[in-house]
């Protein structure tokens, strides 16, 4: 069965370092997705991506973070400069529409500010 | 702020009980909706997705009331691997932005 693949699971980082989260989506999908998840709160949505361009995104996303899909199969998140409070768990997803389509998980990168 | 509310829990059941969870949601344009199973420190996994008819899936039921705004999922016959915590979701009218509720924690106990 097609996952959505995620790497590193675990990064750590000093404050004020760039880092970037990888993700493969399931071949076949065409709607890419980041959420966080803060340890003990609730998962939320960052932005959602779809022909090369993002197409939704939160008030969380500001310009400190960006997306790419660098090549066919690869889909990252960036954080140009951590800070503290952005130690959370990152997840990647992806569907295959919008609307009543189900959205597939990645098993997460774990990322920790120090 | 569109939200989602869940029960808070946690909730401890017997093996073999049926639990009842439920979920409401303030943005009266949203379109579809799912149930989420998350396991400690996983991804968030596709229980079911919630369909105005209601609809069953073995032990699972789920159930949406878009008057009310309510959704609920039932599990009947409780297992040990029924231990997770639930989520329910819900996508905006462009269904691209999900919400996802605080979850509800369930232990079944043996």
């Amino acid at each position: 069965e097609p996952e959505v693949t995620q790497t590193p699971s675990h990064q750590v980082t000093q404050m004020g370092q760039e880092v970037i989260l990888r993700c493969v989506p399931i071949s076949n999908h065409l709607y890419f997705y980041w959420y966080r998840q803060i340890l003990g709160q609730k998962v939320e949505f960052l932005v959602s991506f779809y022909n090369n361009e993002i197409s939704e995104k939160s008030e969380i996303f500001d310009d400190q973070f960006s997306v790419e899909r660098p090549d066919g199969s690869n889909f990252t998140l960036k954080i140009r400069s951590t800070k503290l409070e952005d130690s959370a768990m990152y997840f990647c997803a992806s569907s295959k529409g919008t609307g009543y389509y189900e959205q597939y998980f990645g098993p997460g990168t774990r990322l920790t500010v120090t | 702020r569109k939200e989602v509310e869940q029960d808070p829990g946690p909730f401890n059941v017997p093996e073999g009980a049926t639990v009842a969870f439920n979920c409401t949601y303030s943005n009266s344009a949203s379109q579809s909706f799912f149930w989420y199973r998350q396991d400690c420190r996983k991804e968030p996994k596709l229980l079911m997705s919630v369909y105005s008819s209601g609809n069953e899936d073995g032990r699972f039921t789920a159930q949406l009331n878009r008057a009310s705004q309510y959704i609920s999922l039932l599990i009947r016959d409780s297992k040990l691997s029924d231990s997770a915590t639930y989520l329910c979701v819900v996508a905006d009218n462009y269904g691209q932005n999900f919400v996802f509720g605080p979850g509800t924690r369930l232990s079944v106990l043996p």
